[in-house]
Order: structure tokens, then sequence, then C-alpha cells
């Protein structure tokens, strides 16, 4: 039984550049969220994804925004890169929105130069 | 406004016991999580507490005062591998979602 996977492990942008990060989620999952993590940070906590539709929003600007598809999977785009997006970024899932049980992927290391 | 305090680091030796902390003020309170995280890797759930008191899953357990606004994580007999950083979100209702607010996480490094 595959975990959550998230694509691709490293990345290195521009400022200005925009990037799309995606997930897959555990088999059987249909709620994905998106974290982002500073070093030396916990995860701060981007959106969540139910029925293809943001179902809540973290404090983060319209930059990031994102999308999840009939399959379940979830991409994570964010727009006019700044060197503080710099971060892992992290995909977890659940089944359903009220589980308090979550599983995060292995994440995006993001840079911006 | 929610805030969440935990230590930043904590050490102990193989075989010991060591326990992590952490209070928080909040609203909307649905339960306390604890989470593992080894150097690059994923954040690995360990546990939940939704009611007062201990819940035990092999070598951690977790306890949770809501009164108190308090909560720990027991790691006991320690390994080398328990050498990570340790998270406690406070589980928070947004409508109807389940929505986890971490703290910034506690590096417990473990000594033969």
């Amino acid at each position: 039984d595959a975990g959550v996977t998230q694509s691709p492990t490293h990345l290195i942008k521009t400022r200005g550049q925009q990037v799309t990060l995606r997930c897959s989620p555990k088999s059987g999952h249909d709620t994905v969220s998106w974290y982002q993590q500073a070093l030396g940070q916990g995860p701060q906590f981007i959106f969540q994804y139910y029925e293809e539709e943001e179902r809540q929003r973290g404090n983060f600007p319209d930059r990031f925004s994102g999308h999840q598809f009939p399959n379940y999977s979830s991409e994570l785009n964010v727009n006019a890169l700044l060197l503080g997006d710099s971060a892992l970024y992290l995909c977890a899932s659940s089944l359903e929105v009220r589980n308090n049980e979550q599983f995060f992927g292995p994440g995006t290391r993001l840079t911006v130069l | 406004g929610q805030s969440l305090e935990q230590p930043s680091e904590v050490t102990a030796v193989e075989g010991a016991i060591v326990q992590i902390n952490c209070t928080y003020q909040t609203s909307g309170f649905y339960g306390l999580s604890w989470y593992q995280q080894h150097d690059g890797g994923a954040p690995t759930f360990l546990s939940y507490n939704a009611l007062d008191g201990l819940e035990e899953t092999g070598r951690f357990s977790s306890f949770l005062s809501r009164s108190d606004s308090y909560g720990y994580l027991l790691l006991q007999e320690l390994q080398m591998k328990d050498s990570a950083s340790y998270f406690c979100a406070v589980g928070l209702d947004w409508g109807g979602s389940y929505i986890p607010t971490f703290g910034r996480g506690t590096s417990l490094i473990v000594h033969p």
C-alpha cells in the first residue's frame, strides 16, 4: 500500500518564477492538506482540499493556490516566488476532513534564489 | 490568537525516560496530536488525545489535561533511533474540518 507521494523531491527556482508541486494521497484517502515548513519550524497549514474544493485556508497570500483532481491527487501552485518561499512543502492526506490522523509525504524542498 | 509552547531541545541517554511538555492557548480546541520527524523526513503521526488522560502506544504515551491546556509525550526505554524532532499539534475545528496547528518542535537528542 503506497503512502503519500510527492514530486519533485527538490526544486530550485529564481525570484518571480512560478512553481507547481504534486501530491498523491495514501490509497483510500480523500482529503489533502498542504503545509509549509521553514527550517527549524513546525509545519504551517496552507490549505485543505476535499471533493475537489478548497475547504479551509491558512494565513497565506493568494499567490498560493491549489487544485484537487477526481482521483484525489493534488497540486500546489506558487506564483511570483519570493526568497521567503524557500521551505519544505509537505502534503498530508487523511480519510475525511474531520480525521485527526494525517499521513505526510516526504515533502518537496523548494529553494528560491 | 493561538499559541503553543514546547521546549526547543531535550537530551537523554539510551534506556532512559523522557517527557516533552506542550502548553497551548487557543479557541475551538478539538484535540492534541504528536508527530515525530527525523531530519529530512516526513512527520509521522504518533498519538492523539481528545479527552483528558493517558493514551499508551508501545513505548510512547501521551497525556492531556484540557482544564490546564497542557499535554505531554512520554518516551520510555529510549533508543538511539528516537533522536528526532517531536511536534505537538493542537487540533482546531475549522468549519467541520480538523486542522492541526503545529508547535515549533522539540529536538530530542539521545546519547549512548
